[in-house]
């Protein structure tokens, strides 16, 4: 059974700073990995998405990588704003279904 | 519609009521997705319809739950006889065809058992 993990649960960074969120996954045999932000209350924004053909993918200055062998993908985020602050939730592609980590909450501070 | 959108916003009920939950996909979108996430987890995965007909409902945690998309459009989930347990944000989710196409996320609705 395919479970996700994210570490760290909770993150607090002051502005500027360049930050990494960490998911892992434990079965291989996925299509892609997907990286989600989710505001308060709200739904779920897809951030990027990386077939299991691919390495990385980058939008501004969000950058994702993706080692499938290893079960693990990384979220880099370049010079945090306070804007940012969200909870971000990677999901790996099961068949048709996404299988979600628990979400990494972060706070960016001015 | 731009997006997809899901009503009520918030559900307020108490144990041992029915609810119904709806779902509105982006136009054209055949494949439809139901998902629910508990305080402080990511969603999980509760059914999948493609077209009128449910692919996968290997989430639905019990009898109580059913979903429905009978015109293969808007997508209405039932929950019968709530219980506490159930208070959840639930999610649904549209893509164009299903497969590996990327899921668009509505609001949610918040549900609380009373």
């Amino acid at each position: 059974k395919q479970e996700v993990t994210q570490i760290p649960a909770a993150l607090s960074v002051p502005e500027g700073e360049n930050l990494v969120l960490n998911c892992s996954f434990t079965d291989s045999a996925i299509y892609n990995l997907q990286w989600f932000r989710q505001d308060p209350g709200k739904g779920l924004t897809s951030l990027l998405l990386i077939q299991s053909s691919q390495r990385e993918q980058t939008s501004g200055r969000l950058n994702a990588s993706l080692d499938k062998s290893s079960g693990r993908s990384t979220l880099y985020i370049a010079a945090s704003q306070p804007g940012d602050s969200a909870t971000y939730l990677c999901a790996v592609r099961n068949t048709d279904k996404l299988i979600f980590g628990t979400g990494t909450r972060l706070q960016v501070f001015p | 519609g731009a997006g997809v959108s899901q009503t009520p916003s918030n559900k307020v009920t108490e144990k041992g009521k029915y609810v119904e939950l709806r779902c509105d996909p982006i136009s054209g979108h055949t494949a439809l997705y139901w998902y629910r996430q508990s305080l402080g987890q990511g969603p999980e995965f509760l059914i999948y319809f493609q077209g009128t007909g449910a692919a996968d409902d290997s989430g639905l945690p019990n009898d109580r739950f059913f979903a429905v998309r009978p015109e293969g459009s808007v997508s209405t989930l039932k929950i019968q006889r709530t219980e506490r347990g159930d208070s959840a944000v639930y999610l649904c989710a549209s893509s164009s065809s299903g497969g590996v196409d990327t899921q668009y996320f509505g609001p949610g609705t918040r549900l609380t058992v009373l």
